[in-house]
């Protein structure tokens, strides 16, 4: 079946420490992919996206994306968290004949000081 | 410029009631799509709307959910009557043009939900 998958559910990390949430998806042909973030009593803000070309997407914030069509991954990573990171993050897709995004499960991002 | 707006914020009801959740969509956004997360699943599609035509409803739960957008504005989502089963949170979003093909920004805008809690 047609899947995004997230795997943590929960992630801990210091502030300052660095950072890689994991996202795989299971299309037969390569989807529009996306981050994006959700902050305590905030909509869904969009980190980055990638469409095609260069599979290293830089996003705001400080995060970035590697595309790797051998995996199937899209894993998202920024080198020194914040305090204000602290969030919940949402891995998508939209596969190339839908008009709809699909997002996996969310993986809530926790900083300890 | 405002964003995607949503109301209420939060609605508590009773198993039976009506809801109606509202959302205005940025201005000039033809797409339109209403999505829900259920405590501890993921966000699901619900609907898409192209102007005031439904594009796509496959993500409708069944025949208590109608969701209006005349004449293209803003959109009502309706749930009659309520069911446990019916909490969550309720996400409104926008795009100026299509996700589909290469021609499409493939952002979605989203307003800050609208929490439904059935009693």
């Amino acid at each position: 079946a047609q899947s995004v998958t997230q795997p943590d559910i929960h992630i801990t990390v210091s502030e300052g420490a660095s950072l890689e949430l994991r996202c795989n998806y299971s299309y037969g042909a390569t989807p529009y992919l996306f981050w994006y973030v959700q902050s305590p009593g905030q909509g869904l803000q969009l980190l980055l996206k990638y469409f095609s070309g260069d599979t290293l997407v830089q996003g705001i914030k400080g995060f970035e994306a590697e595309f790797k069509r051998s995996q199937s991954s899209f894993n998202l990573r920024k080198p020194s968290v914040h305090w204000s990171d602290a969030a919940e993050y949402f891995c998508a897709v939209v596969v190339n004949r839908d008009d709809k995004i699909i997002f996996g499960k969310g993986t809530r991002l926790h900083i300890l000081p | 410029e405002a964003g995607v707006t949503q109301f209420p914020s939060h609605s508590v009801i009773e198993k039976g009631q009506t809801v109606t959740l509202r959302c205005d969509p940025i201005s000039g956004h033809d797409n339109l799509y209403w999505y829900r997360r259920v405590m501890g699943k993921e966000i699901k599609f619900l609907l898409h709307f192209v102007k005031e035509s439904k594009q796509d409803e496959s993500g409708m739960p069944n025949n208590r959910f109608l969701a209006e957008r005349t004449g293209g504005t803003y959109s009502t989502l309706k749930v009659q009557p309520a069911e446990l089963e019916d909490s969550g949170v309720y996400f409104c979003a926008s795009s100026p043009i299509s996700l589909r093909g290469r021609t499409g920004t493939g952002e979605l805008f989203f307003g800050e939900g609208s929490r439904l809690t059935v009693l």
